[in-house]
């Protein structure tokens, strides 16, 4: 079964650093992978998709990256702003079509 | 497209009465996704649908547990008899199916559920 680790768990930071969250994976044989934000009592927000022939994806402020064969995804966040605070969960897609949840990187921001 | 649909926002129930979760995907979305969080296991895959049909439904916890999806626009979530335990967020997801599978999966709001 694939296990997903999210590294740190939790992370605050001044407004305006860059920051980098980590997340590793044990099977490397995934369809695609997908972060995602959740703000506390809110739903998951799809922040990017990387399909697995590629190696990175870029949104505005945020840029993932995949590395497949070493099992690990970074999502990079730039000039860090107070409406950025949430959780970040990565999720690998494997061929069954299931999305496996690492417990996430709880970020602060700090104005 | 207003997203993923889920009602009710919130439930309270007591122990031992039947909850029904519903949920609306996406138009258009052909995998329709149930998953539950909670802060000790995180989210975990409940059962999954692909053009109304269940494809996998290992993550089902107990017998207590059921899923239907009666057309591509309306899918349910049975809990009988409900168990303190259950107490969770809910959620559903949907996405778009190409090729090999699912791609991008967006979730709904979720049901806070609490069994008393």
């Amino acid at each position: 079964k694939q296990e997903v680790t999210q590294i740190p768990a939790a992370l605050s930071v001044p407004e305006g650093e860059n920051l980098v969250l980590n997340c590793s994976f044990t099977d490397s044989a995934i369809y695609n992978l997908q972060w995602f934000r959740q703000d506390p009592g809110k739903g998951l927000t799809s922040l990017l998709l990387i399909q697995s022939s590629q190696r990175e994806q870029t949104s505005g402020r945020l840029n993932a990256s995949l590395d497949k064969s070493s099992g690990r995804s970074t999502l990079y966040i730039a000039a860090s702003q107070p409406g950025d605070s949430a959780t970040y969960l990565c999720a690998p897609q494997t061929g069954a079509n299931n999305l496996f949840f690492g417990t996430g990187t709880r970020l602060t921001v700090i104005p | 497209d207003a997203g993923v649909i889920q009602s009710p926002r919130h439930e309270v129930t007591e122990m031992g009465q039947e909850v029904t979760l519903r949920c609306k995907p996406i138009s258009g979305h052909d995998y329709l996704f149930w998953y539950r969080q909670t802060m000790m296991r995180g989210l975990e895959l409940l059962i999954y649908f692909n053009n109304n049909v269940p494809i996998d439904d290992s993550g089902m916890p107990e017998d207590r547990f059921s899923a239907k999806m009666p057309n591509a626009s309306f899918s349910t979530l049975k809990i009988q008899p409900s168990e303190p335990r259950d107490s969770a967020v809910y959620f559903c997801a949907s996405s778009l199916g190409m090729g090999r599978g699912p791609t991008e999966a967006f979730f709904g709001q979720g049901t806070r559920l609490t069994v008393v």
